[in-house]
């Protein structure tokens, strides 16, 4: 069956840091490109950040210098780390595959396979 | 860059057709047909229903349509049923992913 399952969520202060981890099965990770997308308390979908099959890795502005994004191959898992973590990054963190034409292997653009998310809340 | 535009509620009758607007700019919705939409019950995570502004993924039902006119697009469904209410979301392809504010249906 191909899911995704995320942990590492939690409560953590204001300047802390968290690691999120996404771990995959029925595909692999890293020949796919895999994103991390975000959705605060009773809001819409941001996106968070994505790495290539290639490794290259972009970030949304608001978590540009804070967040890195990070697959363990052996694992299969793909990881998110934040670092000075403020009020406004508390949201619920969702994994997700960005899908692609089975017909050729090119990008589609858009999210086929989201995990069941995990809570993120920054609070002293 | 700022988020799409949803109206933030719609709703009908069982039976009923509804559409969903989202607006954005010719350098998102109207620059790539890459439109996508999802579905989000409440607690759940978010299932694609459209993609490249109106193919259906496997599964989902032909109620479900999608389309596009100029920095516009739209989710159309047709023939509403209770399990249709949820939060419904677009998304854009532009250079990076941005997601409509999402939008209420109400199935009365």
């Amino acid at each position: 069956e191909v899911q995704l399952v995320e942990s590492g969520g939690g409560l953590i202060q204001p300047g802390g840091s968290l690691r999120l981890s996404c771990a995959a099965s029925g595909f692999t990770v890293n020949t796919n490109y895999m994103s991390w997308v975000r959705q605060a308390p009773g809001k819409g979908l941001e996106w968070v950040s994505i790495i290539y099959s290639g490794g290259s890795t972009y970030y949304a502005d608001s978590v540009k210098g804070r967040f890195t994004i990070s697959r363990d191959n052996s694992k299969n898992t793909l990881y998110l780390q934040m670092n000075s973590l403020r009020a406004e990054d508390t949201a619920v963190y969702y994994c997700a595959r960005v899908a692609y034409y089975e017909s050729s292997g090119y990008l589609r653009h858009d999210f086929d396979i989201w995990g069941q998310g995990t809570m993120v809340t920054v609070s002293s | 860059q700022s988020a799409l535009t949803q109206p933030r509620s719609v709703s009908g009758s069982p039976g009923q057709s509804v559409t969903i607007s989202c607006t954005g700019t010719s350098s998102d919705v109207g620059g790539y047909n890459y439109v996508s939409w999802y579905q989000q019950h409440p607690g759940k995570a978010p299932k694609l229903m459209i993609y490249d502004v109106s193919k259906r993924p496997s599964g989902v039902p032909d109620r479900f349509s999608g389309s596009k006119s100029g920095n516009t697009a739209s989710l159309t469904i047709s023939g509403l049923q209770a399990e249709d209410e949820a939060d419904y979301y677009c998304s854009s392809y532009a250079g990076t992913y941005l997601f409509g504010g999402g939008t209420k249906l109400t199935v009365l």
